[in-house]
């Protein structure tokens, strides 16, 4: 397996435009996490999916961004309209439901609102 | 609060001697506390977990120590190579499938 994939690894954007994250889990995971990693905060949780099912999304810092998983193998974290302190490293994770410590990263993408 | 934090930001280390990375903890509900490495450009990466029923954990040149008492967990690396320079991350996992909360860091440094 090739582990989490996500894409782009880099985005740089305008301040105001619409920006979406991709990911693909590994196969046969059951849940899938995004994270944001910036040195002041370090990794926070933003959202996270069981089955395809979004289930806490208090991590989300505002209405700006949404998260979408319409199957297994796919998620979406979009944000509308960025802003520059939305810069940061954006990761998805997935594992499985029952074995949630040992979750697998992709390599991130790092974002650039200017 | 409910935090998960970290002794040291950094910590430099000879090559071949053994590192130990602490962290303290502050919730003593969680079920597992948890070691991840990140390098350089790279998501992070499980290293080992342990149940909070268990004090002691040991892998492949690491260890992991949990004094329930004092709320405290450490990984102990044996041995450190230059392989092992990365930021290392303590987490917690408060019940079976909820997601890991992570603490800042730790950067270990292998002086060759």
């Amino acid at each position: 397996d090739a582990g989490v994939i996500q894409s782009p690894r880099h985005e740089v954007t305008e301040m105001g435009q619409e920006v979406t994250l991709r990911c693909k889990p590994i196969s046969g995971h059951n849940s899938l996490f995004w994270y944001r990693q910036t040195m002041m905060r370090g990794l926070e949780l933003l959202i996270y999916f069981n089955n395809n099912v979004p289930i806490d999304d208090s991590g989300m810092p505002e209405d700006r961004f949404s998260a979408k998983m319409p199957n297994a193998s796919f998620s979406t974290l979009k944000i509308q309209p960025s802003e520059p302190r939305d810069s940061a490293v954006y990761f998805c994770a997935s594992s499985f439901a029952d074995r949630v410590t040992e979750a697998f990263f992709g390599q991130g993408t790092r974002l650039t609102v200017v | 609060g409910e935090s998960v934090g970290l002794h040291l930001p950094t910590l430099s280390v000879q090559e071949g001697d053994n590192s130990i990375i602490n962290c303290a903890y502050s919730n003593s509900a969680s079920d597992y506390f948890i070691w991840y490495k990140q390098e350089s450009g790279k998501g992070p990466q499980f290293i080992i977990d342990i149940r909070s029923n268990m004090d002691k954990r040991q892998g492949q040149r690491v260890t992991v120590l949990l004094n329930k008492t004092v709320k405290h967990l450490s990984l102990q690396i044996a041995a450190t190579q230059p392989g092992d320079s990365a930021v290392y991350f303590c987490a917690e996992n408060r019940s079976g499938n909820t997601p890991l909360v992570f603490g800042k860091g730790t950067r270990l440094s292998v002086i060759a």
